[in-house]
């Protein structure tokens, strides 16, 4: 069964970055793709963008163009997501989900990662 | 980008009886529609998809219907661990992926 755990909650200043990881277990990132999907509180999720890990490719939102990495380590089936520039409005938590190349859904999803954007 | 509104925002249903949720696209989107519910503190998990078949291990009182522009997933008869609040995903074509508000099923 693969399990998805992501890094723990984070506080930051505004105009600061964030890096949240998301470890593969019981599987590999290999033949998939890692979508990182954040929820404001009291609303729907959001999708970021994704990684395609077997052909390097990388898919964002236009909305986070500039402000969003997303990255892997293969070889620690590993994925990271890094926001920066962050605004009061980026509090939220972010989810990292493996997303079957096949058929574009997500399967597993990570416990997910509280970000709080406070001065 | 595809645009999904979900209705109600809020449904109030007794444990045992039928509700109804429904998810409108603002193009077709064929039958590249999948439903989630996520329940307090959790991630989302898949319920259904291809807008009529249930995810692996969900139980047959999860139904879902329809395709193009109009979608609908029905819980025949609700238990304890069903109010929750429901999500649609649309996954047709290319990305972005989108998701609706969301409807909260609560207790009557």
């Amino acid at each position: 069964q693969v399990q998805l755990v992501q890094s723990g909650a984070e506080v930051k200043k505004p105009g600061s970055s964030v890096k949240v990881s998301c470890k593969a277990s019981g599987g590999t990132f290999s033949n998939y793709a890692v979508s990182w999907v954040r929820q404001a509180p009291g609303q729907g999720p959001e999708w970021m963008g994704r990684l395609i890990p077997l052909l390097n490719i990388v898919n964002y939102v236009q909305k986070f163009q500039g402000r969003v990495t997303i990255t892997a380590d293969n070889s620690a089936s590993t994925a990271y997501m890094e926001l920066s520039s962050l605004k009061s409005e980026d509090t939220a938590v972010y989810y990292c989900a493996r997303e079957d190349m096949t058929t574009n859904l997500f399967d597993f999803w990570g416990q997910g990662t509280l970000v709080t954007v406070s001065s | 980008e595809v645009v999904l509104t979900q209705s109600p925002a809020t449904l109030s249903v007794s444990p045992g009886e039928r509700a109804t949720l429904s998810c409108r696209a603002s193009q077709n989107i064929s039958s590249n529609l999948a439903w989630y519910r996520q329940k307090p503190g959790q991630a989302p998990s898949l319920l259904i998809y291809g807008a009529s078949t249930r995810a692996t291990g969900m139980p047959a009182r999860f139904s879902g219907s329809g395709s193009g522009t109009e979608f609908t997933l029905t819980i025949s008869s609700l238990q304890s661990e069903d109010f929750a609040v429901y999500y649609c995903q649309h996954y047709n074509n290319w990305p972005p992926w989108t998701f609706g508000q969301g409807t909260k099923v609560e207790v009557k």
